[in-house]
Protein backbone atom coordinates (compact mmCIF):
# COMPACT_ATOMS: atom_id res chain seq x y z
CA UNK A 1 0.00 0.00 0.00
CA UNK A 2 1.65 3.21 -0.94
CA UNK A 3 2.09 5.91 2.03
CA UNK A 4 3.40 9.45 1.56
CA UNK A 5 4.89 11.35 4.07
CA UNK A 6 5.59 15.05 4.07
CA UNK A 7 8.53 16.55 5.91
CA UNK A 8 8.29 19.17 7.68
CA UNK A 9 5.02 19.18 8.82
CA UNK A 10 5.26 22.94 9.72
CA UNK A 11 7.50 25.34 8.63
CA UNK A 12 7.68 28.95 9.61
CA UNK A 13 10.17 31.79 7.66
CA UNK A 14 10.57 35.51 7.63
CA UNK A 15 9.93 36.92 4.41
CA UNK A 16 12.55 36.22 0.99
CA UNK A 17 13.30 32.85 1.73
CA UNK A 18 14.16 30.15 -0.46
CA UNK A 19 12.82 27.06 1.03
CA UNK A 20 12.34 23.46 0.34
CA UNK A 21 9.32 21.26 1.41
CA UNK A 22 9.74 17.80 0.96
CA UNK A 23 7.55 14.55 0.14
CA UNK A 24 8.52 10.87 -0.04
CA UNK A 25 6.66 7.59 -1.14
CA UNK A 26 7.04 4.17 -0.59
CA UNK A 27 6.16 2.43 -3.84
CA UNK A 28 7.97 3.60 -7.16
CA UNK A 29 5.53 2.78 -9.10
CA UNK A 30 3.89 6.06 -9.97
CA UNK A 31 2.10 7.32 -12.70
CA UNK A 32 2.69 11.21 -12.06
CA UNK A 33 2.99 13.15 -8.96
CA UNK A 34 1.13 16.33 -7.64
CA UNK A 35 1.78 19.46 -5.45
CA UNK A 36 -1.40 20.65 -4.00
CA UNK A 37 -2.24 24.25 -1.78
CA UNK A 38 -4.77 24.43 0.53
CA UNK A 39 -5.86 27.59 2.09
CA UNK A 40 -7.75 27.46 5.29
CA UNK A 41 -11.09 26.35 5.09
CA UNK A 42 -10.92 25.99 1.28
CA UNK A 43 -10.39 23.28 -1.19
CA UNK A 44 -7.08 22.37 -3.19
CA UNK A 45 -5.26 23.85 -5.99
CA UNK A 46 -3.07 22.41 -7.66
CA UNK A 47 0.35 23.56 -8.02
CA UNK A 48 1.99 21.79 -10.32
CA UNK A 49 1.77 18.00 -11.61
CA UNK A 50 4.93 15.98 -12.58
CA UNK A 51 4.88 12.81 -14.80
CA UNK A 52 6.72 9.64 -13.86
CA UNK A 53 8.97 10.08 -17.14
CA UNK A 54 10.08 13.84 -15.63
CA UNK A 55 12.38 15.33 -13.23
CA UNK A 56 10.72 18.54 -12.74
CA UNK A 57 8.24 21.16 -13.35
CA UNK A 58 8.41 24.93 -12.89
CA UNK A 59 5.65 27.31 -12.49
CA UNK A 60 6.82 31.17 -11.65
CA UNK A 61 8.06 30.64 -8.41
CA UNK A 62 7.30 27.27 -7.70
CA UNK A 63 9.96 24.54 -8.96
CA UNK A 64 9.10 20.92 -8.60
CA UNK A 65 11.41 17.78 -8.90
CA UNK A 66 11.19 13.97 -8.80
CA UNK A 67 12.91 11.48 -8.39
CA UNK A 68 11.03 8.12 -8.76
CA UNK A 69 13.81 5.18 -8.36
CA UNK A 70 14.20 7.08 -4.42
CA UNK A 71 10.69 7.69 -3.88
CA UNK A 72 11.45 11.69 -3.21
CA UNK A 73 10.06 15.04 -4.41
CA UNK A 74 10.41 18.72 -3.22
CA UNK A 75 8.87 21.26 -3.68
CA UNK A 76 11.13 24.55 -4.02
CA UNK A 77 9.51 27.95 -3.02
CA UNK A 78 11.94 30.81 -4.00
CA UNK A 79 11.34 34.52 -3.01
CA UNK A 80 9.14 33.34 -0.12
CA UNK A 81 5.74 35.90 0.25
CA UNK A 82 3.52 36.37 2.75
CA UNK A 83 0.69 34.92 0.68
CA UNK A 84 2.31 31.72 0.30
CA UNK A 85 1.43 31.00 3.83
CA UNK A 86 -0.84 27.87 3.32
CA UNK A 87 -0.77 24.02 3.31
CA UNK A 88 0.93 22.18 0.46
CA UNK A 89 0.24 18.72 0.24
CA UNK A 90 2.17 16.04 -1.72
CA UNK A 91 -0.05 13.61 -4.12
CA UNK A 92 0.63 10.74 -5.85
CA UNK A 93 -1.12 8.44 -8.53
CA UNK A 94 -0.67 5.17 -8.78
CA UNK A 95 0.98 2.85 -11.69
CA UNK A 96 -1.26 -0.31 -12.49
CA UNK A 97 0.23 -3.20 -14.22
CA UNK A 98 -0.14 -1.80 -18.08
CA UNK A 99 1.35 1.36 -17.58
CA UNK A 100 -1.89 3.08 -17.11
CA UNK A 101 -3.30 4.75 -13.88
CA UNK A 102 -6.67 4.42 -12.51
CA UNK A 103 -5.89 7.93 -11.22
CA UNK A 104 -6.59 7.28 -7.70
CA UNK A 105 -4.63 9.68 -5.41
CA UNK A 106 -2.51 8.93 -2.00
CA UNK A 107 -1.98 12.38 -0.11
CA UNK A 108 0.85 12.84 2.35
CA UNK A 109 -0.58 15.09 5.49
CA UNK A 110 1.02 18.39 4.65
CA UNK A 111 3.41 20.95 4.69
CA UNK A 112 1.49 24.03 6.89
CA UNK A 113 4.07 27.07 5.62
CA UNK A 114 3.49 30.45 7.43
CA UNK A 115 5.61 33.62 5.87
CA UNK A 116 6.13 36.43 8.12
CA UNK A 117 6.81 39.88 7.56
CA UNK B 1 -11.44 27.70 -15.16
CA UNK B 2 -13.03 24.78 -14.22
CA UNK B 3 -15.76 25.42 -11.76
CA UNK B 4 -16.10 22.74 -9.17
CA UNK B 5 -19.50 23.42 -6.46
CA UNK B 6 -20.43 22.09 -3.65
CA UNK B 7 -23.76 22.84 -2.46
CA UNK B 8 -23.14 23.66 1.25
CA UNK B 9 -19.92 24.86 3.27
CA UNK B 10 -21.28 23.85 6.55
CA UNK B 11 -23.74 21.00 7.64
CA UNK B 12 -25.37 20.25 11.07
CA UNK B 13 -27.34 16.94 11.06
CA UNK B 14 -28.01 14.60 13.50
CA UNK B 15 -27.34 11.32 14.03
CA UNK B 16 -29.52 8.59 12.39
CA UNK B 17 -30.41 10.89 9.52
CA UNK B 18 -29.88 10.57 5.86
CA UNK B 19 -27.20 12.92 4.73
CA UNK B 20 -27.23 13.88 0.72
CA UNK B 21 -23.76 16.02 -0.33
CA UNK B 22 -23.45 17.26 -3.76
CA UNK B 23 -20.98 18.39 -6.03
CA UNK B 24 -21.68 20.20 -9.55
CA UNK B 25 -18.64 20.59 -12.05
CA UNK B 26 -19.03 22.66 -14.94
CA UNK B 27 -16.28 21.15 -17.61
CA UNK B 28 -18.03 17.94 -18.92
CA UNK B 29 -15.42 16.06 -17.07
CA UNK B 30 -15.85 11.92 -16.98
CA UNK B 31 -14.07 11.87 -13.74
CA UNK B 32 -15.61 13.05 -10.34
CA UNK B 33 -14.18 12.10 -6.92
CA UNK B 34 -15.34 12.41 -2.91
CA UNK B 35 -12.53 12.60 0.15
CA UNK B 36 -12.47 13.36 3.72
CA UNK B 37 -10.30 15.61 5.29
CA UNK B 38 -9.19 14.80 8.82
CA UNK B 39 -6.47 16.10 10.82
CA UNK B 40 -3.67 13.84 11.38
CA UNK B 41 -5.36 11.36 8.72
CA UNK B 42 -4.92 13.62 5.67
CA UNK B 43 -7.19 13.42 2.59
CA UNK B 44 -8.97 10.02 1.65
CA UNK B 45 -10.81 8.36 -1.11
CA UNK B 46 -14.25 7.58 -0.69
CA UNK B 47 -16.03 6.68 -3.88
CA UNK B 48 -15.03 7.29 -7.42
CA UNK B 49 -16.63 7.40 -10.56
CA UNK B 50 -15.83 7.27 -13.98
CA UNK B 51 -18.84 8.19 -15.95
CA UNK B 52 -22.53 8.28 -15.50
CA UNK B 53 -23.97 5.34 -13.14
CA UNK B 54 -20.32 4.41 -12.62
CA UNK B 55 -19.06 3.84 -8.45
CA UNK B 56 -15.50 2.57 -7.66
CA UNK B 57 -15.13 2.24 -3.80
CA UNK B 58 -12.31 4.13 -2.88
CA UNK B 59 -10.19 3.18 0.75
CA UNK B 60 -13.06 4.22 3.34
CA UNK B 61 -16.35 3.55 1.48
CA UNK B 62 -17.94 2.28 4.52
CA UNK B 63 -21.04 4.13 5.83
CA UNK B 64 -21.11 5.95 2.48
CA UNK B 65 -23.14 5.30 -1.28
CA UNK B 66 -22.85 7.13 -4.02
CA UNK B 67 -24.76 8.00 -7.29
CA UNK B 68 -24.25 9.70 -10.53
CA UNK B 69 -27.21 9.88 -12.84
CA UNK B 70 -25.44 12.96 -14.89
CA UNK B 71 -22.12 13.97 -15.54
CA UNK B 72 -22.11 16.83 -14.06
CA UNK B 73 -23.34 15.72 -10.81
CA UNK B 74 -21.73 14.02 -8.18
CA UNK B 75 -23.95 12.85 -5.03
CA UNK B 76 -22.33 11.41 -1.68
CA UNK B 77 -24.93 10.05 0.48
CA UNK B 78 -24.82 8.96 4.16
CA UNK B 79 -27.29 6.57 4.80
CA UNK B 80 -27.79 6.30 8.63
CA UNK B 81 -24.77 9.50 9.97
CA UNK B 82 -22.75 8.54 12.36
CA UNK B 83 -20.46 11.09 14.93
CA UNK B 84 -17.38 9.57 13.51
CA UNK B 85 -18.68 10.88 9.80
CA UNK B 86 -18.13 14.48 11.26
CA UNK B 87 -15.65 15.73 9.02
CA UNK B 88 -14.49 17.96 6.24
CA UNK B 89 -15.47 16.86 2.22
CA UNK B 90 -14.10 17.65 -0.51
CA UNK B 91 -15.02 16.71 -4.18
CA UNK B 92 -13.00 16.58 -7.10
CA UNK B 93 -13.58 16.41 -11.10
CA UNK B 94 -10.70 15.41 -13.79
CA UNK B 95 -10.92 15.66 -17.48
CA UNK B 96 -8.52 12.81 -18.14
CA UNK B 97 -8.63 10.02 -15.13
CA UNK B 98 -4.92 10.18 -14.22
CA UNK B 99 -4.52 14.13 -15.22
CA UNK B 100 -5.04 17.13 -12.52
CA UNK B 101 -7.94 17.02 -10.09
CA UNK B 102 -9.76 20.42 -9.71
CA UNK B 103 -11.68 20.55 -6.24
CA UNK B 104 -14.47 22.44 -4.97
CA UNK B 105 -14.22 24.39 -1.57
CA UNK B 106 -15.28 21.66 0.29
CA UNK B 107 -18.50 20.80 3.05
CA UNK B 108 -17.39 21.24 6.42
CA UNK B 109 -20.24 18.47 8.05
CA UNK B 110 -20.95 18.01 11.76
CA UNK B 111 -22.61 14.90 13.11
CA UNK B 112 -24.73 15.77 16.33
Amino acid sequence: KQEVTQIPAALSVPEGENLVLNCSFTDSAIYNLQWFRQDPGKGLTSLLLIQSSQREQTSGRLNASLDKSSGRSTLYIAASQPGDSATYLCAVRGSNAGGTSYGKLTFGQGTILTVHP
Amino acid sequence: DVKVTQSSRYLVKRTGEKVFLECVQDMDHENMFWYRQDPGLGLRLIYFSYDVKMKEKGDIPEGYSVSREKKERFSLILESASTNQTSMYLCASSLVRAESQHFGDGTRLSIL
